[in-house]
């Protein structure tokens, strides 16, 4: 199974908003809601932000929104904030009853 | 509030078995809702699911790895392991397990990670 595709790099302005893309395919992203997003900080563990394509955790900023259309998903950040500053990966159920995560973005804030 | 760690050896040598612990707490790994699985993340590199198990003992394997790959519950110590088989120093890795919401669902809450190395 192939890693589903992410830019490297994001980058942004305090305040602004911006939106990272995933893209898969017709048995992954395109054929499930199962899809989730993670935030990970250097040296920390991921942390869950998105999933099933648009539903928060409880605790989580209602800054971070999700979005799915055909085979690519989105995550938006709006009010890019300092802390925001992370690696973000994306992942997706598959039809080969196996799980995938994206390549993975660097988001910066300017 | 639900708590993983991971345990193992941080170093293992090359075509060796790689064998590493999770041990659950404040809560039980039978919940009928979850799944358990395990992930890793080779250094500056991204994140790679290696597979998840369910409390019965049912699992499922990233295909690319399922050869070497045998993921084992232990309900009465609250625990679930891995084990990689013939490791190479691609395997080298911060491996991380997490609870799984159903078998289709997202990581939700993870372990801290830890560090295991390939090398003789």
């Amino acid at each position: 199974q192939s890693a589903l595709t992410q830019p490297a790099s994001v980058s942004g302005s305090p305040g602004q908003s911006i939106t990272i893309s995933c893209t898969g395919t017709s048995s992954d992203v395109g054929g499930y809601n199962y899809v989730s997003w993670y935030q990970q900080h250097p040296g920390k563990a991921p942390k869950l932000m998105i999933y099933e394509v648009s539903n928060r955790p409880s605790g989580v900023s209602n800054r971070f929104s999700g979005s799915k259309s055909g085979n690519t998903a989105s995550l938006t950040i709006s009010g890019l904030q300092a802390e925001d500053e992370a690696d973000y990966y994306c992942s997706s159920y598959t039809s080969s009853s196996a799980y995938v995560f994206g390549t993975g973005t660097k988001v910066t804030v300017l | 509030q639900l708590q993983l760690q991971e345990s193992g050896p941080g170093l293992v040598k090359p075509s060796e078995t790689l064998s590493l612990t999770c041990t659950v707490s404040g809560g039980s790994i039978s919940s009928s809702s979850y799944y358990w699985g395990w992930i890793r993340q080779p250094p500056g590199k991204g994140l790679e699911w290696i597979g998840s198990i369910y409390y019965s003992g049912s699992t499922y394997y990233n295909p690319s790895l399922k050869s070497r790959v045998t993921i084992s519950v232990d309900t009465s110590k609250n625990q679930f392991s891995l084990k990689l088989s013939s490791v190479t120093a691609a395997d080298t890795a911060v491996y991380y397990c997490a609870r799984q919401d159903g078998g289709e669902g997202a990581f939700d809450i993870w372990g801290q990670g830890t560090m295991v190395t390939v090398s003789s």
